[in-house]
């Protein structure tokens, strides 16, 4: 079935550091992929998307490229800010805009920027 | 953005009773709403699909029984706990697709965390 599976944290930087975390995925046909964002003490934000391969979702600062071969979408940030302390997910939906399509998560890495 | 609604946003109830925790969309139509658990260090798990006017779908592993789903109209899903015990005590997640954006992203309650007694 289909999975993700993304870098254990959490993931400890000083502000103004390169950010990647890791995500990699096992999906069956085309499945759209999204990062979502939680902040502390409120519920998950979409913060970026992509639909096809080679597809870039980028959003605040992040990026993350759709890799059909290396089945993957690593999320990158060239300088984070201590307001980036969050939990970062990485999901998949099996199709593209079905509304009953699952969304399927990895299990989430924690960041905390430091200044 | 589309908002989704959760209600109660904390809940603590005594072991053996039910708490029923409702999800709304608010400026859109959700024909189909998803209900998550949130484990402690953070993972997110699919508990089922809630389906307007038809019974839910539950994923593998999760006890309809235990965990009642009614999605009584486009905007309204509930999820009672019943007999809830200590380890049902978890961050629970609703979440919906508006259908009409076509962008397959799902928005998300506040999440409710519930704690058992």
């Amino acid at each position: 079935g289909n999975s993700v599976t993304q870098m254990e944290g959490p993931v400890t930087l000083s502000e103004e550091a390169f950010l990647t975390i890791n995500c990699t995925y096992t999906a069956t046909g085309y499945p759209s992929l999204f990062w979502y964002v939680q902040y502390p003490g409120e519920g998950l934000q979409l913060l970026l998307k992509a639909t096809k391969a080679d597809d870039k979702g980028s959003n605040k600062g992040f990026e993350a490229t759709y890799r059909k071969e290396t089945t993957s979408f690593h999320l990158e940030k060239g300088s984070v800010q201590v307001s980036d302390s969050a939990v970062y997910f990485c999901a998949l939906s099996d199709r593209y805009g079905g509304a009953t399509n699952k969304l399927i998560f990895g299990t989430g890495t924690l960041l905390a920027v430091q200044p | 953005g589309a908002v989704v609604s959760q209600h109660p946003s904390w809940v603590i109830c005594k072991s053996g009773t039910s708490v029923k925790i409702e999800c709304r969309s608010l400026d859109f139509q959700a024909t189909t709403m998803f209900w998550y658990r949130q484990f402690p260090k953070q993972s997110l798990m699919l508990m089922a699909t809630s389906n307007e006017g038809s019974k839910a779908t539950y994923e593998q592993g999760v006890e309809k029984d235990k965990f009642l789903i009614n999605h009584a109209s486009l905007t309204l899903s509930t999820l009672t706990v019943t007999s809830a015990h200590p380890e049902d005590s978890s961050f629970y997640i609703c979440s919906a697709r508006d259908g009409s954006l076509h962008t397959g992203e799902l928005f998300f309650g506040e999440g409710s965390r519930l704690t058992v007694l």
